[in-house]
């Protein structure tokens, strides 16, 4: 069966620091990856999907990067962080866009200070 | 583009009382429709989902939604609630090569 992992599972770093998150899919093969970020009492923001390696398509303008550098591996970056930052941040995988479902991660939860 | 409106933000319940929490789509196009469940600091489940077909879902832990084209509704029910179906609910919408669109979000709050 297919598995998401996400990790770290809880970071606090502090403004202008870097970040990166991991996240990892067992179990399919050449799956479509999403980042969300979930900011509190909201819903998810899509940030980045990503149809095949090297291949990132962004949603919204920030200062958040995303990288694929393997089929099953979908990596959420900054170089400087802004209190606007902190969330919750998930990872996604589908078969195809669109027609199918969705199944996510545990999710990383990132405070800013 | 799709778009999703749950229309409640808070629904508070007594448990084995019926529930039902609401939501509306816009497209201009055939859609795909979606119930996630999100559990404090988790992911989100699946429920269950629309793609075609009969027009009622039955999903997970006795949920079950009923897809109205003419309303663009996709409504979820639960005849009788537990004290952990306290949590987030999502309504989703997406169409053919397009992105999962999300509503706000629905928290379901089951009280003895």
């Amino acid at each position: 069966s297919q598995t998401i992992h996400q990790w770290p599972a809880t970071l606090v770093q502090p403004v202008g620091s870097p970040l990166s998150l991991e996240c990892t899919v067992e179990g399919t093969s050449n799956p479509n990856l999403y980042w969300y970020r979930q900011a509190a009492g909201r819903g998810l923001q899509l940030l980045f999907y990503s149809v095949g390696i090297g291949q990132i398509s962004s949603e919204v303008p920030q200062n958040l990067s995303a990288s694929r550098p393997q089929d099953r591996q979908f990596i959420l970056s900054s170089k400087k962080l802004l209190l606007s930052d902190s969330g919750f941040y998930l990872c996604a995988w589908s078969v195809l866009r669109g027609r199918y479902e969705q199944y996510f991660g545990p999710g990383t939860r990132l405070t800013v200070t | 583009a799709q778009s999703v409106t749950q229309l409640d933000s808070q629904v508070p319940v007594f448990e084995e009382a019926p529930v039902e929490l609401r939501c509306n789509y816009s497209s201009s196009v055939s859609v795909y429709l979606f119930w996630y469940v999100q559990y404090p600091n988790q992911g989100l489940q699946l429920l269950l989902k629309y793609l075609s077909g009969s027009t009622l879902v039955k999903g997970i832990n006795g949920f079950e939604a009923e897809f109205n084209k003419s309303q663009t509704s996709f409504h979820l029910r639960k005849p009788s609630v537990h004290i952990s179906d306290t949590a987030e609910y999502f309504c989703a919408v997406s169409q053919w090569n397009n992105d999962m669109r999300f509503g706000a979000g629905t928290r379901l709050t089951v009280k003895p």
